[in-house]
């Protein structure tokens, strides 16, 4: 039960967009639609901010949004924010054997 | 309000014991699989295991196959996770967290529970 790999820092000014990739492989990220992306600020619970690949909860700005090729998804925030300042995880359903698996997570930094 | 509230950590020594709740409220808590993910002290997410609405379907990580057991009671609204045999690498902080369509297993959690520490030390 390998960990999905994402960079482990990622960095961009104000207004500008930053995107974060997660690689897996084809039974995990690329078998299945069902990757989510959830973001975590120090101390504070996760929260989800895209599911199934794209979609993202009611009350999630759509600054942030989601694709998938292959074995890899991205996360990509637009219009960089302070409070956009936080860790982030991608995760993917696995199949029956592994079920669930967590990427590696990104330091994203607001310059 | 949707809420999960963990309870149930501490420091115990390795090779000890410890069972870890979460109590549910704002939900119907009995049509929603569960699951625990843990977070060691400034380290990434790892999922532990899940469980199905109505308790009949199970899922382990390998780290903790065999010496971890999910359980949920669908009359008090709670999820359980019952440790046994455990080590210093599975200091962290639980979270619980709750599937967010009833049904799919679509590793998409919409509410976490704050989470409870668990420090396994001599």
């Amino acid at each position: 039960q390998s960990a999905l790999t994402q960079p482990p820092s990622a960095s961009g000014s104000p207004g500008q967009s930053v995107t974060i990739s997660c690689t897996g492989t084809s039974s995990d990220v690329g078998g299945y639609n069902y990757v989510s992306w959830y973001q975590q600020h120090p101390g504070k619970a996760p929260k989800l901010i895209i599911y199934e690949v794209s979609e993202r909860p009611s009350g999630v700005p759509d600054r942030f949004s989601g694709s998938k090729s292959g074995n890899t998804a991205s996360l990509t925030v637009s219009g960089l924010q302070a409070e956009d300042e936080a860790d982030y995880y991608c995760s993917s359903y696995a199949g029956s054997n592994t079920f669930y698996v967590f990427g590696t997570g990104t330091k994203v930094t607001v310059l | 309000e949707v809420q999960l509230l963990e309870s149930g950590g501490g420091l115990v020594q390795p090779g000890g014991s410890l069972r870890l709740s979460c109590a549910a409220s704002g939900f119907t808590f009995s049509s929603y699989a569960m699951s625990w993910v843990r977070q060691a002290p400034g380290k990434g997410l790892e999922w532990v295991s899940a469980i199905s609405g109505s308790g009949d379907t199970i899922y382990y990580a390998d780290s903790v196959k065999g010496r971890f057991t999910i359980s949920r009671d669908n009359s008090k609204n709670t999820l359980y996770v019952q440790m046994n045999s455990l080590r210093s690498e599975d200091t962290a902080i639980y979270h619980c967290a709750k599937d967010k369509n009833s049904g799919s297993s679509d590793a998409a959690f919409d509410i976490w529970g704050q989470g409870t520490m668990v420090t396994v030390s001599s």
